[in-house]
């Protein structure tokens, strides 16, 4: 069965420091993998998609990487924000022509405290 | 306004009501979806939608009725609300570029059912 599994479940971290999360699949065969942040009351917003050949991807202040081999994925937030305080999505895509086929981690919750 | 739009935005219903949940996108995009969100459990699909008039069970379909008649328009019907409906109901689209299925999503729709 394909899963996503993400770690910590909830993080509490002080404003400008940096912080790491997880995120572990065993989604086969592997298409792509996105993190999306979710802000309290909102729908998902994409912060990067990686595709198979990719380990590194940056968007500002987020860099994910990707390590297909253990299949394995992280997402660094450095120097954090307020307005980072969001859940945090990992989703993993089967390669398919079926749209419909990803999978989506239960979040980690970011809280950023001043 | 230019995305995707959910209405209405709460809900409260009744046991055993019919309840329709909208989702328009401006961007004619091929691909729709419906994921339900609870507590302790990442997105789960519903329905989804390759194109007008083509639709295909998600992970969690029971209960819930689909149809997509134009492009920009896929509502969900819960012909007989229950209990467990109780949940935040989004809609997402996508374009069709490969592997590469990012989806974007819509504000979500709150539905309580007493």
């Amino acid at each position: 069965k394909n899963q996503v599994e993400q770690s910590p479940q909830s993080l509490i971290i002080l404003e400008g420091k940096n912080c790491t999360l997880q995120c572990n699949y065993t989604v086969s065969p592997f298409s792509n993998l996105r993190w999306y942040k979710q802000d309290t009351g909102r729908g998902p917003v994409s912060l990067t998609i990686m595709t198979f050949s990719e380990n590194t991807k940056s968007n500002g202040r987020y860099t994910a990487t990707l390590d297909a081999d253990t299949k394995q994925s992280s997402l660094h937030i450095t120097a954090s924000q307020l307005s980072d305080s969001a859940s945090y999505i990992c989703v993993v895509a089967v390669r398919s022509t079926n749209a419909g086929k990803s999978t989506f981690g239960d979040g980690t919750t970011l809280t950023v405290k001043p | 306004d230019a995305g995707i739009t959910q209405s209405p935005r709460y809900k409260i219903t009744e046991t055993g009501r019919q309840v329709t949940l909208m989702c328009h996108q401006t961007w004619s995009h091929s691909y729709m979806f419906w994921y339900r969100q609870d507590l302790g459990h990442g997105l789960r699909l519903i329905y989804y939608s390759a194109a007008a008039d083509i639709t295909d069970k998600g992970e969690v379909p029971d209960g819930y009725v689909v149809s997509r008649s134009k492009t920009e328009n896929f509502p969900l019907t819960l012909e007989s609300a229950t209990r467990s409906q109780t949940s935040v109901y989004f809609c997402a689209s996508s374009e069709n570029p490969g592997t590469l299925w990012e989806q974007f999503f819509g504000p979500g729709t709150r539905l309580t059912v007493l």
